[in-house]
């Protein structure tokens, strides 16, 4: 199963809603993470099972969709949110990801 | 608190093996599904392998399978990725991540190590 993100790359401002989508090759239910990774630190889990917030992570960010097409979406982009977002599958090994998603400031 | 420390990167030679440590704490490794996800330099992520509660049932990416092992050493709260016929392509930063969350029927990547760097080069 191959996920493809969109876009590559996002330049945004402060308080900017954005979007970042994740398609998959072929139906995933709602098997979906979706991860944040600043520079030289390990990813930190957002989102599971498609919209399901993780514990401690801001409500700015959710998730959405099933199937072959996900969403996750930063209400009001903050500082500290500028870095790179990946979308996992956990439908069948190998839990491939996404290419990534960079998000930087414009 | 959960918390993942992974050693036993370092260089090696394409062909050579290495023996990656994952030691756990704050909770038992054993009752998890523990994976391995790789970063290359500049690149993305690739999950790598996961191995189950029991240790009986390992899953591998295809580019690994033959050549990467996992064990578990339950008395030590530890598991292990042994690589062995190392390649260039296999030069990343690894990690060791606990399963913890089960929802929906999966367990979920959640507890990050900070990652150990394997490089292969002659």
């Amino acid at each position: 199963i191959q996920l493809t993100q969109s876009p590559s790359s996002l330049s945004a401002s402060v308080g900017d809603r954005v979007t970042i989508t994740c398609r998959a090759s072929q139906g995933i239910s709602s098997f979906l993470a979706w991860y944040q990774q600043k520079p030289g630190k390990a990813p930190d889990l957002l989102i599971y099972a498609a919209s399901t917030l993780q514990s401690g992570v801001p409500s700015r960010f959710s998730g959405s969709g099933s199937g072959t097409d996900f969403t996750l979406t930063i209400s009001s982009l903050q500082p500290e949110d500028f870095a790179t977002y990946y979308c996992q599958h956990l439908n069948s090994d190998p839990f491939t990801f996404g290419q990534g998603t960079r998000l930087e400031i414009k | 608190e959960v918390q993942l420390v992974e050693s036993g990167g370092g260089l090696v030679q394409p062909g050579g093996s290495l023996r990656l440590s994952c030691t756990a704490s704050g909770f038992i490794a054993s009752n998890y599904y523990i994976d391995w996800v790789r970063q290359a330099p500049g690149g993305g992520l690739e999950w790598v392998a996961n191995v189950r509660q029991d240790g009986h049932d390992t899953n591998f990416v295809d580019s690994v399978r033959g050549r990467f092992t996992i064990s578990r050493d339950n008395a030590k709260n530890s598991l292990f990725l042994q690589m062995n016929s190392l390649r260039v392509e296999d030069t990343a930063v690894y990690y060791c991540v606990a399963a913890i969350t089960f929802m929906g029927g999966r367990y979920w990547l959640d507890s990050w190590g900070q990652g150990t760097l394997v490089t292969v080069s002659p």
